[in-house]
């Protein structure tokens, strides 16, 4: 079995600053893990994704996240925030079923930036 | 080449009406997922299937809930009988079959929203 916990529903950042959004997973081996983001009413854009590769995943927009295997932790960061970046974020992990992927999403951190 | 399609993006349903969302994978994927997104919730897996096949379905609802991809032509959603507790956005995904299949990106709809009044 596998889970996600996403440590904050809400998460407010002053325009500049930098945005930390906490995810902690559960998984009974190595996990593929994900970071989406999702606008009001909008779909679910990927930002970044991890697979075993480098600890350090870079994504799209400035963020990145880090993966800690001894604190099964994927944190999303990003050094300086924008207004754009306001949205719903969600830390997803991935197991398999039957040769194709089962997410398993957080309940999602509501980002809010403000001027 | 077109991202995953989903249609329509919004309908409303009566209680007790048929609802019917479809799905259209990217092109080249032959897997498709449907995902339920509640207010204010995380979205919760539904249903996993392949051209043809249901693979895992463990998220479906046991009753009024059906899902199906055929040969040819988009995966439909289908939910019968519709309730209040139904109102949702769903969301379409698909990924492509290639092996090792776990870091494979999953793409995502704009997803459809009922509401069921």
């Amino acid at each position: 079995a596998q889970s996600v916990t996403q440590l904050d529903s809400h998460v407010s950042v002053s325009e500049g600053t930098p945005v930390l959004l906490r995810c902690n997973y559960s998984s009974s081996y190595s996990p593929s893990l994900f970071w989406y983001v999702q606008h009001p009413n909008k779909g679910l854009q990927l930002l970044l994704k991890y697979t075993s590769a480098a600890t350090l995943v870079k994504g799209i927009n400035g963020f990145e996240a880090e993966f800690k295997k001894s604190e099964t932790s994927f944190h999303l960061t990003k050094p300086s925030a924008h207004m754009s970046d306001a949205a719903e974020y969600f830390c997803v992990v991935s197991g398999f079923t039957g040769g194709g992927n089962k997410l398993t999403f957080g309940t999602g951190t509501q980002l809010k930036v403000e001027l | 080449n077109a991202g995953v399609m989903q249609n329509p993006r919004h309908l409303v349903r009566r209680r007790g009406q048929e609802a019917r969302l479809r799905c259209s994978p990217m092109k080249g994927h032959s897997h498709v997922y449907w995902y339920r997104q509640l207010p204010e919730e995380g979205l919760k897996f539904m249903v996993y299937l392949q051209k043809e096949n249901i693979i895992d379905e463990s998220g479906m609802p046991k009753e009024r809930f059906s899902a199906e991809f055929p040969k040819e032509g988009p995966s439909i959603l289908r939910i019968q009988q519709v309730v209040r507790g139904d109102s949702a956005a769903y969301f379409c995904a698909s990924s492509p079959p290639t092996r090792p299949i776990s870091g494979n990106t999953i793409y995502f709809g704009e997803g459809s929203w009922l509401t069921v009044v």
